[in-house]
């Protein structure tokens, strides 16, 4: 089946570092994924849709200047945490839709910032 | 807006016994409702995919409802096993790639 592979799976930083977490589709396009963001306990939140060649949409309160999403290609999305803090330390992940199938899911980063 | 609820938050059982997890949604307008497996600290494996037109999948020891007009959707798993300890994540899919998800139920499954 459609693979959605993130990088890192892991990382820690140090406050007030940038951090930028890779999404890939692997064997097919993307036009449009996804971030989620997942705290302790909690449920995944969608983040932003990120869109192929254009500004990407975030929900509500989430701040775009600090969550950069670049969508360059069909198959690669980034998220970088901008001046990270402690609070920033979350569950990451990203998923796209396989126009044939069903959505995906990567394999989620978890974000440590110290 | 959507809303996604899971009850119960947590549930342990001994070794053999059913299991039974419960999502409820307030907005019926959704593609499909699809349930996922999440361990501890890793992403997530889709366990199984309900259209909407659909009231049911089954994959193995693990069988889904989807009851729209009520905003329900339940998943069994039989005989349950350690392995199948997990946190069970509902999702309805609200648009193109979107899912709205709830909080999850926590399984522990005892020898």
């Amino acid at each position: 089946g459609a693979v959605v592979s993130q990088h890192p799976s892991w990382v820690i930083c140090k406050s007030g570092t940038s951090v930028k977490i890779e999404c890939r589709s692997l064997d097919f396009q993307a036009t449009t994924m996804f971030w989620y963001r997942q705290f302790p306990k909690q449920s995944l939140m969608l983040m932003a849709t990120s869109n192929e060649g254009s500004k990407a949409t975030y929900e509500q309160g989430v701040e775009k200047d600090k969550f950069l999403i670049n969508h360059a290609s069909l198959t690669l999305s980034t998220l970088t945490v901008t001046s990270a803090h402690p609070e920033d330390s979350s569950f990451y992940i990203c998923s796209a839709d396989d126009p044939n199938t069903e959505a995906f899911f990567g394999q989620g980063t978890r974000l440590t910032v110290v | 807006k959507q809303e996604v609820t899971q009850i119960p938050a947590a549930l342990s059982v001994p070794e053999g016994e059913n299991l039974v997890l419960n999502c409820s949604f307030t907005d019926s307008a959704i593609y499909n409702l699809q349930w996922f497996r999440q361990d501890p600290g890793k992403g997530l494996t889709s366990l199984l995919l309900i259209q909407s037109s659909q009231r049911e999948q089954t994959s193995g020891r693990l069988n889904a409802s989807l009851d729209k007009s009520s905003g329900r959707s339940t998943l069994y798993i039989a005989a349950s096993q350690p392995g199948d300890s997990a946190t069970y994540l509902c999702a309805g899919h609200i648009g193109w790639g979107k899912f709205q998800f709830g909080a999850g139920t926590q399984v522990v499954v005892t020898p």
